[in-house]
């Protein structure tokens, strides 16, 4: 079975440029998520789609940063302008369906390494 | 006070030791309680998961959670060169999953 894809694993850019990251989950999950992990912190979840909708975006810095998932398959994210407190590894992770307890069958992405400067 | 307190590490043991990973909570509402394994520039991968209060056990891993004490455990016996990573621990609120910050480990052969 192949896993969650992420590209491209590492970018670095300069504070105000934009920034896209693209995920494609694992074939058939309905439930998508990405988390923001800054080094030596644990995964703070941003945005967590099932199928193609919304569920929670409580945590998305929406001034900067936005998300989509087109078809209910791929998502991307965006950031723009980009911070120096955006540098962090930003994962994508993919669940079966929703329903407790979603998250315990979570699988994740390698991630994508961003550095602003 | 943070959700979900994790010692950073890093904590280094020899070959064969005990492992015993640790994380406190403030949340009484967390429910199910699970351990993720994270290799260096890797995404972090579902090692265990238990609901409510209790011991469950999976080959090496042993994880305990005490919801009175708000205390969670995994324990790794027999321990592997190949089991040094980054372990975090995560409690599941609202469907919402909130990570600890993660305990590196390092098993000296």
């Amino acid at each position: 079975e192949a896993g969650v894809a992420q590209s491209p694993r590492y970018k670095i850019i300069e504070k105000r440029q934009s920034v896209a990251f693209w995920c494609n989950p694992i074939s058939g999950h309905a439930t998508l998520y990405w988390y923001q992990q800054i080094l030596g912190q644990g995964p703070k979840l941003l945005i967590q789609f099932q199928n193609n909708g919304v569920v929670d975006d409580s945590q998305l810095p929406k001034d900067r940063f936005s998300a989509e998932r087109l078809k209910g398959v791929d998502s991307t994210l965006k950031i723009q302008p980009a911070k120096l407190e955006d540098s962090a590894v930003y994962l994508c992770a993919s669940s079966l369906m929703g329903g407790r307890p979603m998250n315990t069958e979570a699988f994740f992405g390698q991630g994508t390494r961003l550095t602003v400067v | 006070q943070k959700e979900v307190e994790q010692d950073p590490g890093p904590l280094s043991v020899p070959e064969g030791a005990i492992v015993s990973l640790n994380c406190t909570y403030s949340n009484s509402a967390f429910q199910y309680f699970m351990w993720y394994r994270q290799y260096s520039r890797k995404g972090p991968e579902l090692l265990m998961y238990t609901y409510s209060s209790g011991n469950k056990e999976d080959g090496r891993f042993t994880a305990q959670v005490d919801k009175s004490s708000k205390y969670i455990s995994l324990f790794i016996r027999d321990s592997q060169p190949s089991d040094s990573a980054t372990y975090l621990c995560a409690m599941d609120s609202s469907y919402k999953l909130i990570f600890g910050s993660g305990t590196r480990l390092l098993v000296r052969p």
